[in-house]
């Protein structure tokens, strides 16, 4: 079995500032793990994604998240927050690899705002 | 450009209605599914098919059809029988299994209203 747990449901930051968001997650095998984001009236698309090897991954506009299997999380985080960035960002979590998206499991989401 | 294509993007239903969610997809991916997303829920999976012909319920079937006569398409019915349908629903697809890597391509959602 494994679980997703985003905590903090909604997180403001005002533009430029540091942006953490996260995430926690439980499985029985090393897990395969992503970021996903929702801009308004969209669908998901990947930011990042971490299989094996380098445990830091960096994804599209700026953000990156470390996978620490001691703390089992994998928080994303952006040095400076742009307001393009406001959007609900979701953490995903798989077994690996030969299944499909039956074994893929979203956390409950995080609605970023981003004040000017 | 490839992608995944949902409509409508609004649809409004009266109670007692079925209606049809499409989603076409031309990335040749042997994969496709069906989310629905509902506020601090995250998303849930209703069917999903890993080859035509062929389809399995997900988390949250009850009320819900589908059908995988072309790779292409995996239009998602939402029956009478679902007790509260009014949600967003997200079609995806992934290459086939074997080779999925946590990757879901999605189509941009279908917004379903019940009065």
């Amino acid at each position: 079995a494994q679980s997703v747990t985003q905590l903090g449901s909604h997180v403001s930051v005002s533009e430029g500032a540091l942006v953490l968001l996260r995430c926690n997650y439980s499985s029985s095998v090393p897990p395969y793990l992503f970021w996903y984001v929702q801009y308004p009236n969209q669908g998901l698309q990947l930011l990042l994604k971490y299989t094996t090897g380098a445990t830091l991954v960096k994804g599209i506009n700026g953000f990156e998240a470390e996978f620490k299997k001691s703390e089992t999380s994998f928080h994303l985080t952006k040095p400076s927050a742009h307001m393009s960035d406001a959007a609900e960002y979701f953490c995903a979590v798989s077994r690996p690899p030969g299944g499909s998206a039956r074994q893929l499991t979203f956390g409950s989401g995080t609605q970023l705002t981003v004040l000017p | 450009d490839g992608g995944i294509t949902q409509s409508p993007k609004y649809l409004f239903r009266k109670e007692g209605q079925n209606v049809t969610l499409s989603c076409e997809q031309n990335l040749n991916h042997d994969a496709m599914y069906w989310y629905r997303q509902d506020p601090g829920q995250g998303l849930r999976l209703i069917y999903y098919s890993q080859i035509v012909n062929d389809f399995q319920k997900g988390d949250i079937a009850e009320g819900y059809s589908v059908s995988r006569e072309k790779k292409e398409s995996f239009p998602l019915t939402v029956t009478s029988a679902q007790k509260n349908p009014t949600a967003f629903y997200l079609c995806a697809s992934s290459i086939s299994r074997g080779r999925f890597t946590g990757e879901l391509f999605f189509g941009e959602g279908s917004r379903l209203t019940v009065l």
